[in-house]
């Protein structure tokens, strides 16, 4: 079954430092997300990406976030500087068509930032 | 603000009996629907959805229910089973939004 997926599983940081998500969506999918999820939390959406470009994003994905589909397969979510609070899981997904249609999500980063 | 919640954050049941988790959604635009299940370090996993022109949809042991006219929707998982222990969530979207908002969770417990 094909599947979403993720690297790397954890990664710790330094306050401070830039870090790069990586995700490889379902190979036919069209439709990308970056989510993410605070310990103990409910999923908040960051930020949907179709053709190329941003569809929408949310408060949360401010002007330290970028997210980038370098070649036809990676989808990827830097964070330029990282705070404390950036601790989080982050979920990628994907889906065929819109968020209308059944997402699959990744297995997900740990985020420390330390 | 417009939100997705859940009625309960947690709900112990015992195996073999029947699990309804509820969820409440304000947002009157939503009509697309969807249930996912967590499990401890891994990500969501989706369970089963349903349009906002249906009231029932049915899967391998599970049922989801939407009532719009009071902005409810449950999941009913029947003869529970020790794999189903996990977080669910309900998650809302419309035709033509690029997000899901999800619900805060409730943590399904399975006694033995």
């Amino acid at each position: 079954e094909p599947e979403v997926t993720q690297t790397p599983s954890h990664q710790v940081t330094q306050m401070g430092q830039e870090v790069i998500l990586r995700c490889v969506p379902i190979s036919n999918h069209l439709y990308f997300y970056w989510y993410r999820q605070i310990l103990g939390q409910k999923v908040e959406f960051l930020v949907s990406f179709y053709n190329n470009e941003i569809s929408e994003k949310s408060e949360i994905f401010d002007d330290q976030f970028s997210v980038e589909r370098p070649d036809g397969s990676n989808f990827t979510l830097k964070i330029r500087s990282t705070k404390l609070e950036d601790s989080a899981m982050y979920f990628c997904a994907s889906s065929l068509k819109g968020s209308d249609t059944e997402a699959f999500f990744g297995q997900g980063t740990r985020l420390t930032v330390v | 603000g417009e939100s997705v919640g859940l009625h309960l954050p947690t709900l112990s049941v015992q195996e073999g009996d029947n699990s309804i988790i509820n969820c409440a959604y304000s947002n009157s635009a939503s009509d697309y629907f969807i249930w996912y299940k967590q499990e401890s370090g891994k990500g969501p996993q989706f369970i089963i959805d349903i349009r906002s022109n249906m009231d029932k949809r049915q899967g391998q042991r599970v049922t989801v229910l939407l009532n719009k006219t009071v902005k409810h929707l449950s999941l009913q998982i029947a003869a529970t089973q020790p794999g189903d222990s996990a977080v669910y969530f309900c998650a809302e979207t419309q035709t033509g939004d690029y997000k899901l908002s999800f619900g805060a969770g409730t943590t399904v417990t399975v006694r033995a």
